[in-house]
């Protein structure tokens, strides 16, 4: 069965530094990668994906995330922090056919000190 | 493009009511998915509509029902409403169903308060 552990449900960095969000999946087939963010009242906006095209993907708003298959993780990162990058993020994973099925983790709030 | 609309955004309702929610896809998306979001549990998928045919259904009771018209448009209803139901729903869109690398859109969420 699939699953989606994400470590730490709050992060808190300062304004300017280094933003490392970890996720860590259990897929029993290659697995396809979100990651997702929600602020306030809104629902999920789509930060970045993985479907095996390339190990590092490129997302909006500076943020990347790597695949590493051997050590099952999806690790989202960005270089330096923007107060406006306060919010929740949700790593997910989905399998195969089962397109409008994702399974969640339980979420990182991010906190951005000044 | 507009987005995905759902409505209402807040409701209040007692222990034993029904609710419908409602859902309108961005325009050329097919399928449907309702999610339930709660502090304790998290975001859980509740089903999956594409093309009037539930595709896919999450672990939760038959009290959790939902439906897609022909304009793909959705509605999820929640019968004999309870303490717990109390939550934020989410639909999301997406063009087509059957592909793991479909990205979903997300509304704004409908806020459920059982009383």
């Amino acid at each position: 069965a699939q699953s989606v552990t994400q470590l730490g449900s709050h992060v808190s960095v300062s304004e300017g530094a280094l933003v490392l969000l970890r996720c860590n999946y259990s897929s029993s087939v290659p697995p396809y990668l979100f990651w997702y963010v929600q602020y306030p009242n809104q629902g999920l906006q789509l930060l970045l994906k993985y479907t095996s095209a390339a190990t590092l993907v490129k997302g909006i708003n500076g943020f990347e995330a790597e695949f590493k298959k051997s050590e099952t993780s999806f690790h989202l990162t960005k270089p330096s922090a923007h107060m406006s990058d306060a919010a929740e993020y949700f790593c997910a994973v989905s399998e195969g056919n089962q397109g409008g099925k994702l399974i969640f983790g339980q979420g990182t709030e991010l906190s951005v000190k000044p | 493009k507009a987005g995905v609309t759902q409505t209402p955004r807040y409701l209040i309702k007692t222990r034993g009511q029904q609710v419908t929610l409602s859902c309108s896809p961005i325009s050329g998306h097919r399928s449907v998915s309702w999610y339930q979001q709660t502090p304790g549990q998290g975001l859980q998928f509740l089903f999956e509509y594409f093309s009037e045919t539930q595709r896919n259904k999450g672990n939760f009771p038959g009290r959790f029902s939902g439906r897609q018209f022909s304009n793909s448009r959705s509605e999820m209803n929640v019968s004999t409403l309870e303490l717990g139901d109390s939550a934020l729903y989410l639909c999301a869109s997406s063009r087509r169903s059957g592909a793991g690398a479909n990205v979903l859109t997300f509304g704004a969420g409908s806020r459920l308060t059982v009383l």
